[in-house]
């Protein structure tokens, strides 16, 4: 089971850090956690992904739990721009996401 | 630019009519993958390829068959068109073997199809 379980939505205010969190509890040793965002009528797109370590790219970080079942992506400045549906993966199973708002 | 592309943006077809949707992948990724995005349901995963002529169901394969004859072609394909198939469909690829694992997968623009 590929599951994972999000909040189905989430509001911010821009230019503050946002913390979408994530479950992921059936987790095994091997399956990366992966992190794609989907803007209104275009396809999703890469975020970030994780093993084991805290990982940081220049659109977001990713902090992996200790345990591995559970797993927080960061958006450090939240812009407008961030409004989408981000979805918390594994083996490229999606769930519904969670739906972040960003009010000016 | 990397680039996976969809034949079609929106498609309109008659009830029992057989439909194929196109994928193509510039990346020389071995992993493709369709799915179908419902409103309230996410992204559900009908078919999968790790490989030229190798095909897997995913969660929801029932009414679709896939071909995969060339690395960068991927198809879907809809034996009798029904109602129920009314959905935006999404292909994507990942380079490894094996499925996603540790690379990141690139989606195309999806393709809106609707059975009248």
């Amino acid at each position: 089971d590929a599951k994972t379980t999000q909040p189905n939505s989430m509001e911010s205010n821009e230019e503050e850090p946002v913390h979408l969190p994530c479950n992921h509890s059936t987790i095994s040793g091997t399956d990366y956690i992966h992190w794609y965002r989907q803007l209104p009528s275009q396809g999703p797109e890469y975020v970030i992904h994780g093993l084991t370590s805290n990982v940081n790219n220049r659109m977001a970080s990713l902090a992996i739990a200790e345990d591995r079942k559970s797993s927080t992506l960061i958006l450090h400045r939240a812009t407008l721009r961030d409004a989408a549906v981000y979805y918390c993966i594994r083996k490229l199973t999606f769930g519904k996401g969670i739906t972040l708002s960003v009010r000016p | 630019d990397v680039k996976v592309t969809q034949s079609s943006r929106y498609l309109v077809k008659r009830t029992g009519e057989k439909v194929f949707l196109e994928c193509v992948q510039d990346m020389d990724h071995e992993n493709m993958f369709w799915y179908r995005q419902d409103p309230g349901l996410g992204l559900r995963l009908i078919y999968f390829s790790y490989d030229v002529k190798m095909k897997e169901k995913g969660d929801i394969p029932e009414g679709y068959s896939v071909s995969r004859e060339k690395k960068e072609r991927f198809s879907l394909i809809l034996e009798s068109a029904s109602t129920n198939q009314t959905s935006m469909y999404l292909c994507a690829s990942s380079a490894g073997t094996g499925g996603s694992g540790g690379t990141e997968a690139f989606f195309g623009q999806g393709t809106r199809l609707t059975v009248v």
